[in-house]
């Protein structure tokens, strides 16, 4: 059984290009978690979503960033027209039922580098 | 308000010797959780614990739990420089519905050979 699968592992994009970041959750996993980690510090929550919907989103930023969780297919993490500001790591963190029973499992996470 | 504040931001430490990390929080829980994640790497799950028990171990580790001050503190004992990496606290916020992690900011434990 494959842990939770993050590509791609580093991710270099240009100011105003868009970064589309993908997870795998585990197999039998329907909750999957998006967290962003600046050096040196914690891990911010993003967005919690099961399939096909968005339960969570408060740790969003309200313009460029987007996620989802189809029914076929890895969880997406969408950056439009990225700033130097979106560097940072994203993790991903899949769950086969809600956090307050059990843990939850990390990728390895994919490093955005906005240059 | 942030959740699960741990303390001290930084712990160094010779080999053998033990490691003792705290974190404080500030809502309701369900369970609090604790996680190491090595530089550049994903967070490793070490053990969770329920908001009814006080005390929990795994192999060297050992986690107490404190709802009255809404604390928890880790131990590692007899440490190696294997354990080098930084320990979150996590809890899932169940005033505020119970559907996420909330982490800390961390600390950065150094064991030295």
């Amino acid at each position: 059984n494959a842990g939770v699968m993050q590509n791609p592992r580093h991710l270099v994009r240009r100011r105003g290009q868009e970064a589309r970041l993908r997870c795998s959750p585990m197999k039998g996993h329907s909750h999957v978690y998006w967290y962003r980690q600046l050096p040196e510090e914690g891990l911010k929550f993003m967005v919690y979503l099961q399939k096909e919907n968005i339960i969570d989103e408060s740790g969003m930023p309200k313009e460029r960033f987007s996620a989802e969780f189809p029914k076929e297919g890895p969880s997406i993490l969408r950056i439009q027209q990225v700033v130097r500001g979106d560097s940072a790591a994203y993790f991903c963190a899949s769950s086969p039922r809600g956090v307050q029973n059990t843990e939850a499992f990390f990728g390895q996470g994919t490093r955005l580098t906005v240059v | 308000s942030q959740q699960g504040e741990e303390d001290p931001q930084a712990l160094s430490i010779q080999e053998g010797e033990n490691a003792t990390m705290n974190c404080s929080y500030k809502t309701s829980i369900n369970n609090l959780q604790w996680y190491r994640q090595n530089s550049g790497r994903g967070l490793v799950h070490l053990i969770l614990i329920r908001s009814n028990e006080r005390e929990k171990h795994s192999g060297r580790l050992r986690v107490t739990l404190d709802t009255s001050k809404k604390s928890s503190s880790l131990l590692i004992t007899a440490s190696r420089a294997a354990d080098t990496a930084s320990y979150f606290c996590a809890t899932d916020g169940f005033d505020q519905g119970a559907q996420k992690l909330v982490f800390g900011q961390g600390t950065r434990l150094t064991i030295n050979p």
